[in-house]
């Protein structure tokens, strides 16, 4: 059974607490992201990984931090830098490989919603 | 150049009415055009998408329309149903930029029995 988890579905921070959510994929995907969705918004991207031990910022990294040690994983983590950090959080993947017609895009796991105490 | 513009912002619709929602692009490096659909507290799902050579593409209920020369593509969807209430998102890949994704705002669809 292939797809994307996420885990814990639900996660509470306690106030200057570092808290890591993880993202696993089962796909054989090259490239894996983070972003963040606040209530009734679109999503904005923290980081993204297009190889092992390589990965950029997006538009809100500041207050995360990622690491991709395994094609598989991609875990985020939330520093106490960043100061307001409740959030439904996504990560996705995509394969990066493909001719001219190539039409893969990127797959969503179910979410983690990180909410501060 | 990297927005993509995305109307209306939410919509209500009669079940078995006709859903429409726009997107507009900029952007010409763009390559591929997906829509997700997103129910609360879900990740977004693929729903349906359709490459920039390709004026239009159909799965079941949706359909994807794509004006290349006016940069703009629109979903529909046939026959609206309660069970289709959901955040649709639209995108737009770049591939030769590792995948990324640019979205539109969101539109909160809601369709009333």
């Amino acid at each position: 059974d292939g797809g994307i988890t996420q885990s814990p579905k639900y996660l509470f921070r306690k106030e200057g607490q570092n808290v890591t959510l993880s993202c696993e994929q089962n796909l054989n995907h090259d490239a894996m992201y983070w972003y963040r969705q606040d209530p009734g918004q679109g999503l904005r991207l923290i980081y993204y990984s297009q190889i092992v031990n390589d990965f950029q910022k997006g538009d809100i990294a500041e207050g995360y931090s990622v690491s991709r040690e395994k094609k598989e994983s991609f875990p985020l983590t939330v520093t106490s830098a960043q100061k307001n950090p409740t959030a439904f959080y996504l990560c996705a993947s995509t394969a990066l490989a493909g001719g001219p017609l190539f039409t893969d895009t990127q797959y969503f796991g179910p979410g983690t919603r990180l909410t501060v105490l | 150049q990297q927005q993509v513009k995305q109307s209306p912002q939410s919509l209500i619709v009669q079940k078995g009415g006709i859903s429409i929602i726009n997107c507009a692009y900029e952007n010409t490096a763009f390559d591929y055009f997906p829509w997700y659909q997103q129910f609360p507290g879900k990740g977004p799902a693929l729903l349906i998408a359709i490459r920039p050579d390709v004026s239009e593409k159909k799965e079941g209920r949706f359909t994807i329309s794509f004006n290349k020369s006016a940069k703009q593509f629109s979903l529909h969807i046939m026959d609206s149903q309660p069970g289709d209430s959901a955040t649709y998102f639209c995108a737009a890949r770049r591939r030769n930029a590792g995948n990324m994704l640019t979205f539109g705002g969101g539109t909160r669809l809601m369709v009333k029995p």
